[in-house]
Parts: structure tokens; C-alpha cells; sequence
């Protein structure tokens, strides 16, 4: 069975600052995929990113950078310059292979940026 | 536009009583998939089903129940025999075309039983 874990329940960060979210994993397969996703207070689920576990390279959008280590099974998410709007739950995601099938998801990281 | 909704937003019932959760995707995707979500817990997969016809359990499936009669709905019931039935439902859809998986959310149904 795959399982994703987030150690950090809560976490703040003072506007445009940065702030890192840490998440790992446990898997025996060689394929599969990486997400984060992000719930703002409005509980819409939204991908901020994806990385594919046979890329070496580390997956960015715009603000959002992740730093991947597959040995490690480690999969952090990097906010640069925080923004208010950043505000939100943050969960951690697997997909085994590439079947689009089940999800496993991380408890979650609740992340305050502070004005 | 596309997407997923859920109906209703918030949804209240008396403990005993049978309740449908209502998701609908015009994305033609062929997976869907219903979560729960409590606090701290993150999100449980309780059903999901890759192709009309066809569902399986996920890890929490004791107490609801799923059909897929239409490949643009996924209807979810939380039976009486579900113990703990207030949380929060999130409907989910997705494609199968790599590399750009994605898994969609809905609004989410907030259920209440008292």
C-alpha cells in the first residue's frame, strides 16, 4: 500500500516571504506521479502542481517549485514570495503509475501567511 | 464551462435515514471518484469507478453505497449503517491521458446527521 505523509500540521509565513512544506512517501513502485494540491477556506480542491517520479527535473509554476528525491521518497513544495491568497490547506498527493486511477492523499499542511 | 458540480452544498438529515450525495461531470471523463474529508485526516477515498458500469471500494466503503449508471454521473448514498456519516463529501473526476493527470474536484456536499 502507498502512503503519503505530512509532518506539519500547521505552518505560517510572513508575506513575501518563503516558506517550505514537506512531505514524504512510501512506495515500492518505480512509476508514478506527485501532486500538491491546495484548499483554500472555500474548500475547492485546486492542483498547484505535478511532477512525474521518471523526471529528474524539478516541476515549477510561477511561485511553486518542488524539490523531488526520489531515493528519499521526499517531495517538498516551495512558496516563494507569499501572498495572502496562499492562504489555505495543502495536501500531498500519489499516483501509482499511469493508469489515472486512486489517489492517495497526505493529512494535510494548514498554512497561514500573515500580513 | 466544464467541470464537476455537487448538490447540495449543505445537506442535513436525521440519523436513521438513507442520503443521496449528487455528482455530476461534463469533462467526459471516464474515472470518478467520492472522498470524505475530517479534520486532520486528510482526504479517504470511499468509492471510485473507471468506466460506466464498473465501481470499486476504496478504503472507507462500509455504510455508502455508489452507482454509474451514465458515465457523467456518480451518485453516492450514506446508508444508515454508516457510523460516522457527518464530514465533508468531495467528488473527484479524471483523466486517463498521460502526462498531464489531474485528478478535478467538485464544491463539495457538507452533510449533517443529527
Amino acid at each position: 500500500a502507498q502512503t503519503v505523509t505530512q509532518s506539519q500540521p500547521e505552518m505560517s509565513v510572513q508575506e513575501a516571504e518563503t516558506v517550505t512544506l514537506s512531505c514524504t512517501y512510501d512506495t515500492s513502485e518505480s512509476n508514478y506521479y506527485l501532486f500538491w494540491y491546495k484548499q483554500p477556506p472555500s474548500r475547492q480542491m485546486i492542483l498547484v502542481i505535478r511532477q512525474e517520479a521518471y523526471k529528474q527535473q524539478n516541476a515549477t509554476e510561477n511561485r511553486f517549485s518542488v524539490n523531488f528525491q526520489k531515493a528519499a521518497k521526499s517531495f517538498s513544495l516551495k512558496i516563494s514570495d507569499s501572498q495572502l491568497g496562499d492562504t489555505a490547506m495543502y495536501f500531498c498527493a500519489f499516483m501509482k503509475g499511469r493508469t489515472g486511477n486512486q489517489f492517495y492523499f497526505g493529512t494535510g499542511t494548514s498554512l497561514t501567511v500573515i500580513p | 464551462d466544464g467541470g464537476i458540480t455537487q448538490s447540495p452544498k449543505y445537506l442535513f438529515r436525521k440519523e436513521g435515514q438513507n442520503v443521496t450525495l449528487s455528482c455530476e461531470q461534463n469533462l467526459n471523463h471516464d474515472a470518478m471518484y467520492w472522498y470524505r474529508q475530517d479534520p486532520g485526516q486528510g482526504l479517504r477515498l470511499i468509492y471510485y469507478s473507471q468506466i460506466v458500469n464498473d465501481f470499486q471500494k476504496g478504503d472507507i466503503a462500509e455504510g455508502y453505497s455508489v452507482s454509474r449508471e451514465k458515465k457523467e454521473s456518480f451518485p453516492l448514498t450514506v446508508t444508515s449503517a454508516q457510523k460516522n456519516p457527518t464530514a465533508f463529501y468531495l467528488c473527484a473526476s479524471s483523466t486517463a491521458s498521460a502526462p498531464n493527470y489531474e485528478q478535478y474536484f467538485g464544491p463539495g456536499t457538507r452533510l449533517t446527521v443529527t
